[in-house]
């Protein structure tokens, strides 16, 4: 079935510090990949969705692609805020299951000031 | 914009019990969900529910019970806690399979 892997449980950085985060993905049909943010004491909601390989999604600063060959996608952002502390989360939507979305296990982002 | 309203907010329970948790959503949405949250391991889905009286189950549906009765509401019982066990429960909205799905704030849990 459809899965999506997070490696990076948390990653700790400098305000104005570039942030790469990134998952692995499996489907046997065609990927839509979404970016759901996590603020303490919330629920998840969406970040950014990526449907096109090697496309961009944008949006507060934030950019996600996806690469079809090594089936996997990446947010990043040049230069982060305190303000983006927060529990980042990729999602697969599977499209033969009623629209399900497979959460990865998360990354907790620590902007120190 | 709508809301979605999970109760309670806090909920402890002793081993073996049977345990109610509720959610109500405003967005006059069709698709519900519960999702189980566990530090380390993400957001893992229970049960879902794509219009009133119907109920999916998820890749963690064993262990608990659902009930969506009405269009705006979906429960989720826990039909024997655990000892330690200890999760957030997270409820959601979504309208006709869209991918933004909207969520409360959830529901923590703790067995002792």
């Amino acid at each position: 079935g459809d899965s999506v892997t997070q490696k990076q449980g948390q990653v700790t950085l400098s305000e104005d510090d570039f942030l790469f985060i990134n998952c692995t993905y499996s489907t046997t049909t065609y990927p839509t990949l979404l970016w759901y943010v996590q603020y303490l004491g919330q629920g998840p909601q969406l970040l950014l969705k990526v449907t096109t390989a090697n496309n961009k999604g944008i949006s507060r600063g934030f950019e996600a692609t996806y690469d079809k060959g090594t089936t996997s996608f990446h947010l990043q952002k040049a230069s982060v805020q305190e303000s983006d502390s927060a529990v980042y989360f990729c999602a697969l939507v599977d499209f033969s299951n009623y629209n399900v979305l497979y959460f990865g296990s998360g990354t907790k982002l620590t902007v120190e000031p | 914009g709508g809301i979605i309203t999970q109760t309670p907010k806090f909920l402890i329970g002793q081993e073996g019990q049977k345990l109610t948790l509720k959610c109500q959503q405003n967005f006059n949405h069709d698709t519900m969900y519960w999702y189980r949250q566990d530090s380390g391991k993400g957001l893992r889905l229970i049960y879902y529910s794509i219009t009133e009286n119907d109920l999916q189950k998820g890749d963690l549906s064993e262990g608990y019970d659902a009930s969506r009765e009405k269009k705006s509401s979906f429960s989720l019982t826990v039909t024997s806690a655990q000892k330690n066990e200890m999760a957030v429960f997270l409820c959601a909205s979504s309208s006709g399979g869209s991918e933004r799905l909207f969520f409360g704030h959830g529901t923590k849990l703790s067995v002792l």
